[in-house]
């Protein structure tokens, strides 16, 4: 099956400044998402992009699904970015509702 | 929000015992979805559901079964925990198709001793 590998996975940033967090996929995808669990752990949806660009007030993503990567990039970060940012992809050889996860970025955030 | 509950949200039980979770979706979604997240692993699914009564295994799915009898109930049963079955295990749905985003409930963190 597919390989979904995330980096970095610590971060660690001040109040106010830009991160951009990767994750690599293994083979060509039709399904690719980003999650944040936030510290109490609960999960959110922040894109579906399986290629191209989207963005979500400070929150972008873009997808190379021809490169196999997809980037997330956060300005501006809060105290309340902090938690951990997962990326799943399903291969394309699947049915579309099989997403293998990355074992995440966890993301401190401080005031 | 995405209206998905889930029940327990937190349950102790022993080695042997039988364990049923509940998962309840009020937004109509077709798809559903059990996962369950350990340190190390991330979240794995365990298995699916893309309607009533069609139901299918995902990557981690031995010692589990489910059912789904209505659109909006997504039932996971360990027949007889076993204490590598401690985790945190995650329910979700998406429209109504695998391309879909997919939205999470709030988890339930269950041990078996």
């Amino acid at each position: 099956g597919i390989q979904v590998e995330q980096s970095p996975p610590d971060l660690i940033l001040q109040e106010g400044a830009n991160s951009t967090l990767r994750c690599n996929f293994s083979d060509s995808v039709n399904n690719l998402q980003w999650f944040h669990q936030n510290p109490w752990g609960q999960l959110i949806n922040l894109f579906y992009i399986p290629s191209g660009t989207k963005q979500n007030g400070r929150l972008s993503a873009t997808t190379v699904a021809t490169e196999r990567y997809s980037l997330l990039y956060i300005s501006s970060s809060q105290t309340t970015d902090s938690g951990v940012y997962f990326c799943a992809a399903e291969g394309r050889e699947t049915s579309g509702s099989r997403l293998t996860f990355g074992e995440g970025t966890q993301l401190t955030v401080n005031p | 929000d995405a209206g998905i509950t889930q029940s327990p949200r937190h349950k102790v039980t022993e080695t042997g015992t039988p364990v049923t979770l509940r998962c309840h979706q009020t937004e109509n979604h077709r798809y559903m979805y059990w996962y369950r997240q350990d340190p190390g692993h991330g979240l794995r699914l365990i298995h699916y559901s893309y309607g009533v009564k069609d139901t299918d295994k995902g990557e981690v799915s031995d010692g589990y079964s489910v059912s789904r009898s209505k659109t909006e109930d997504f039932l996971l049963t360990l027949e007889s925990a076993t204490s590598s079955q401690t985790s945190v295990y995650f329910c979700a749905i998406s429209r109504d198709k695998g391309y879909q985003p997919q939205h999470f409930g709030d988890g339930t963190r269950l041990s078996i001793l």
